[in-house]
């Protein structure tokens, strides 16, 4: 089975701050990545896929990219309403998300 | 528009049974894989299994954890997903999200219902 380790679980980051996000692969998956967002009432949200595909609407600040088997998001400038949790996402082989990670106001 | 809507959650008891639904609408439910993601309280998402589409004879694929406890169905006239639960152990208890999968040349998980919530306990 494909892991999907996500890093860092939680990051504490200040309006306008650039972040980012890595969910590294334990096996070759090709680019078969997403992102999604998940807001404190539950709701989710895909916004990158195909690793680099932005989502229709999703805002240009949110960009996906891939080193290897590292695959980031990036949050060029934080607004307040990406404070959320994010999840990574292979669907390689069967489907696996990372373990999260909680972005925080600072 | 794409909706997913999941219902059949609430209390049972460990040892138990409860089938769960997803109700669709918007799109080709035949083209589409259906997966079935739950999340524990205050922890990560988890995915638990998917349905294939038409061209991929409507079988199915588990996660470990719930594989032989758990049976995911579809009904494709009525467009609706189900998630049947066996043996449930405290440990299921969870928000159980629908989503939908890859289809054609469309990624998947653009597509999420709202959520129901399962509550294992005595």
């Amino acid at each position: 089975d494909i892991q999907m380790t996500q890093s860092p679980s939680s990051l504490s980051a200040s309006l306008g701050e650039r972040v980012s996000l890595t969910c590294r692969a334990s096996q070759e998956i090709s680019g078969y990545l997403s992102w999604l967002q998940q807001k404190p009432d539950g709701t989710i949200k895909r916004l990158i896929y195909a690793a680099s595909t932005l989502d229709s609407g999703v805002p240009k600040r949110f960009s996906g990219s891939r080193s290897g088997s590292d695959y980031s998001l990036t949050i060029s400038s934080l607004e307040s309403e990406d404070f959320a949790d994010y999840y990574c996402l292979q669907y390689a082989s069967y489907r696996t998300f990372g373990g999260g990670t909680k972005l925080e106001i600072k | 528009e794409v909706k997913l809507v999941e219902s059949g959650g609430g209390l049972v008891q460990p040892g138990g049974s409860l089938r769960l639904s997803c109700a669709t609408s918007g799109f080709t439910f035949t083209d589409y894989y259906m997966s079935w993601v739950r999340q524990p309280p205050g922890k990560a998402l988890e995915w638990l299994g998917f349905i294939r589409n038409k061209a991929n004879g409507y079988t199915t694929e588990y996660s470990a954890s719930v594989k032989g406890r758990f049976t995911i169905s579809r009904d494709n006239s009525q467009s609706i997903l189900y998630l049947q639960m066996n043996t449930l152990r405290a440990e299921d208890s969870a928000t159980y999200y629908c989503a939908r999968d890859i289809g054609g040349n469309y990624a998947g998980f653009a597509y999420w219902g709202q959520g129901t919530l399962v509550t294992v306990s005595a």
